[in-house]
This record gives C-alpha cells, sequence and structure tokens, in this order.
C-alpha cells in the first residue's frame, strides 16, 4: 500500500537556526497538510496545500514557517530561526481529494528537537 | 468552531473483553467524523470514518464506531481485545465545506492486558 515517507526521521538543530523536514506523498494524491504534535499533547493542524499554493494555514503557522513544492514528488516545510518551543514531532499528510471525506494518510512524523 | 473530546486518558481492557474508546465533538451542521490510531514512533493511520447513512461503521483491525447525533457521540468499539490494539487513538472531526483541515482529540491511550 502506498505510503507518505518523511525524512529525516529525527532532527537535532540548535535555536536560531533554519530546518527543512521533507515529505514525500501518496504519488497520486493532489491535497497536502502539515501538522505537529508537541510531546504528550494533541495533533495540532499547521497548514494545507494545493495546486501549489497554501489553502489554508492555522494561527501557529507564522512568519517563521513556510512550505514549498519544489518538485513533482516533495513537500517540504521550513522553519526558519527555530525555538525550543519547535520542538514537536511534524506529521506530513497527503489526501487524493480535498472535500471533507477523504481520509489523510499520515507519514510516521519528523522528531525535531531544538536545543 | 470545530472541537473534539475524548474523557478519557487511559483505557485498560483485558484481552478478549469488548473495548470502547469515547468521543464526542461539536461542529455546526454535519460532522465528518474520523478514528486514527498511532503506534509507537509511528504516524496515525487511518482506521474508519463516518460521513453519512448507517450510523455503524465498520474499520480496519475488526474496530468499528457509532455515530450518535443526539449525544453527539462517535464511539470507537470493538468486541473482543487483542494485546497488539495497544495504542494512542484519536478521534478527529473534519468540516464537511471544502478542504478544512482535521481537528483531534488530545487521544486516548488503550492499553489491553493479557
Amino acid at each position: 500500500e502506498p505510503e507518505v515517507t518523511q525524512t529525516p526521521s529525527h532532527q537535532v538543530t540548535q535555536m536560531g537556526q533554519e530546518v527543512i523536514l521533507r515529505c514525500v506523498p501518496i504519488s497520486n494524491h493532489l491535497y497536502f497538510y502539515w501538522y505537529r504534535q508537541i510531546l504528550g499533547q494533541k495533533v495540532e493542524f499547521l497548514v494545507s496545500f494545493y495546486n501549489n499554493e497554501i489553502s489554508e494555514k492555522s494561527e501557529i503557522f507564522d512568519d517563521q514557517f513556510s512550505v514549498e513544492r519544489p518538485d513533482g514528488s516533495n513537500f517540504t516545510l521550513k522553519i526558519r530561526s527555530t525555538k525550543l518551543e519547535d520542538s514537536a514531532m511534524y506529521f506530513c499528510a497527503s489526501s487524493e481529494e480535498g472535500q471533507g471525506g477523504q481520509p489523510q494518510h499520515f507519514g510516521d512524523g519528523t522528531r525535531l528537537s531544538i536545543l | 468552531a470545530q472541537s473534539v473530546a475524548q474523557p478519557e486518558d487511559q483505557v485498560n481492557v483485558a484481552e478478549g473483553n469488548p473495548l470502547t474508546v469515547k468521543c464526542t465533538y461539536s461542529v455546526s451542521g454535519n460532522p465528518y467524523l474520523f478514528w486514527y490510531v498511532q503506534y509507537p514512533n509511528r504516524g496515525l493511520q487511518f482506521l474508519l470514518k463516518y460521513i453519512t447513512g448507517d450510523n455503524l461503521v465498520k474499520g480496519s483491525y475488526g474496530f468499528e464506531a457509532e455515530f450518535n447525533k443526539s449525544q453527539t457521540s462517535f464511539h470507537l468499539k470493538k468486541p473482543s481485545a487483542l494485546v497488539s490494539d495497544s495504542a494512542l487513538y484519536f478521534c478527529a472531526v473534519r468540516d464537511p465545506s471544502g478542504n478544512t483541515p482535521l481537528v483531534f482529540g488530545k487521544g486516548t491511550r488503550l492499553s489491553v492486558i493479557a
């Protein structure tokens, strides 16, 4: 069964540095998402992306964050000037369609640790 | 605004016994409801969804969930629990209008004891 793949599985970065988290969505999916899960807390929506532009973003997704689909397969999340509170699991998800009934399929996540 | 409540942080059940993981929701209009499971160091795996139709929906690994509109609930159930069902379970709701994000509950940790 096709999967969403994320790299790296664990990223350790010094505070203030930039990180790029990478995702390869399922190949025929058109809608892409990033969520994060701070340790012990709920999964929170960050941003959705369709047709090379952001569809919706949460209040968490401020100017520090950006997303990009640099080629036909990758979908990246960039975090500039990282802060301690950015430490979390970041999950990429994709869905075939954007309609509400379509399930989103998640990758295994990238654990981001900011020191 | 949409919201999901999972009132139990932890559910313990003996292997072979039925299990229930509770979820209630708040949304304007008709909700789209989902259950996901998360195993250690893994992402969220889709279990089942309710969109419309029969209130009892069946999903992966023998799980099912019952949509109850009057109680605004969508409890996850399984008739006979397995040790391998031990994991973190998330209920989620989505506004059916357009490409809207999933809103998750805080999760319920299920422990099935042999």
